[in-house]
C-alpha cells in the first residue's frame, strides 16, 4: 500500500529565504506526483505535476524534482514571500486505484515579513 | 470560469439525519471523486466515478453513497451520519480519457461537516 510522508510537518522562515519541502513515497511504481497548496478554509490548488518519466518541473519561483527510484520529491521555493504561507501537500498517482491520489499529510509553511 | 463547486460549504447536523453534499464541475470532466481530510491522516479517497453511471469505492467508503446521473454532478450522500464522519470534504475532477495518467486534478473549496 502506497504511503506518502512529508517532512517537516511545519516550517517557519523569514521572508526572502530559499526553502525545500520534502516528500517521500514507499511504492516507486507511480504515474505522476503532484504538489498542491492549501490555504486555510480553502480548497487545494495544483502547483506542479511531474510525470514519472520527468525529473523536474518549474513554475515561477517553484521547482519540483522527482527521484522515482528512491521514492523522493522535493519542492524548492526561491525567495520566499509572506504570500507563500500555506500548507503544501504532495500526492502520488499510481498502482492500484487508477485515478486515485495518495496524499501526504502536508507541510505547514509560515513566511514572516 | 472553470471550477468545481460544492454546497453547502459548512454544515452542522445530528446523528442519523440524512444529508447530501453536492459537487458540480463545469469543465466537462469525466472523472470525479470525493476525499475527506482529517488531522494527521491527510486526504483519503471516499468514492470516485470514471463517467456517468460508473462509480467505485475508494479507501474509506463506509457510511457514504454517491451517484453519477449527469456528467457534471457527483453528490455525496450520508444516509445516517455519525460523529466519526465529522470532517472536511473535498470534491475533485479531472478530464479522464486516454491521457488520464498525465492529468491534474482540480479541487472544490471544501465542505466542513460537523455531526453531533
Amino acid at each position: 500500500k502506497q504511503e506518502v510522508t512529508q517532512i517537516p510537518a511545519a516550517l517557519s522562515v523569514p521572508e526572502g529565504e530559499n526553502l525545500v519541502l520534502n516528500c517521500s513515497f514507499t511504492d516507486s511504481a507511480i504515474y505522476n506526483l503532484q504538489w498542491f497548496r492549501q490555504d486555510p478554509g480553502k480548497g487545494l490548488t495544483s502547483l506542479l505535476l511531474i510525470q514519472s518519466s520527468q525529473r523536474e518541473q518549474t513554475s515561477g519561483r517553484l521547482n519540483a524534482s522527482l527521484d522515482k527510484s528512491s521514492g523522493r520529491s522535493t519542492l524548492y521555493i526561491a525567495a520566499s514571500q509572506p504570500g507563500d504561507s500555506a500548507t503544501y501537500l504532495c500526492a502520488v498517482k499510481g498502482g492500484t486505484g487508477f485515478q486515485k491520489l495518495v496524499f501526504g499529510t502536508g507541510t505547514r509553511l509560515l513566511v514572516s515579513p | 470560469e472553470a471550477q468545481v463547486t460544492q454546497n453547502p460549504r459548512y454544515l452542522i447536523t445530528v446523528t442519523g439525519k440524512k444529508l447530501t453534499v453536492t459537487c458540480s464541475q463545469n469543465m466537462n470532466h469525466e472523472y470525479m471523486s470525493w476525499y475527506r481530510q482529517d488531522p494527521g491522516l491527510g486526504l483519503r479517497q471516499i468514492y470516485y466515478s470514471m463517467n456517468v453511471e460508473v462509480t467505485d469505492k475508494g479507501d474509506v467508503p463506509e457510511g457514504y453513497k454517491v451517484s453519477r446521473k449527469e456528467k457534471r454532478n457527483f453528490p455525496l450522500i450520508l444516509e445516517s451520519p455519525s460523529p466519526n464522519q465529522t470532517s472536511l470534504y473535498f470534491c475533485a475532477s479531472s478530464l479522464g480519457g486516454s491521457g488520464w495518467d498525465q492529468e491534474t486534478q482540480y479541487f472544490g473549496p471544501g465542505t466542513r461537516l460537523l455531526v453531533l
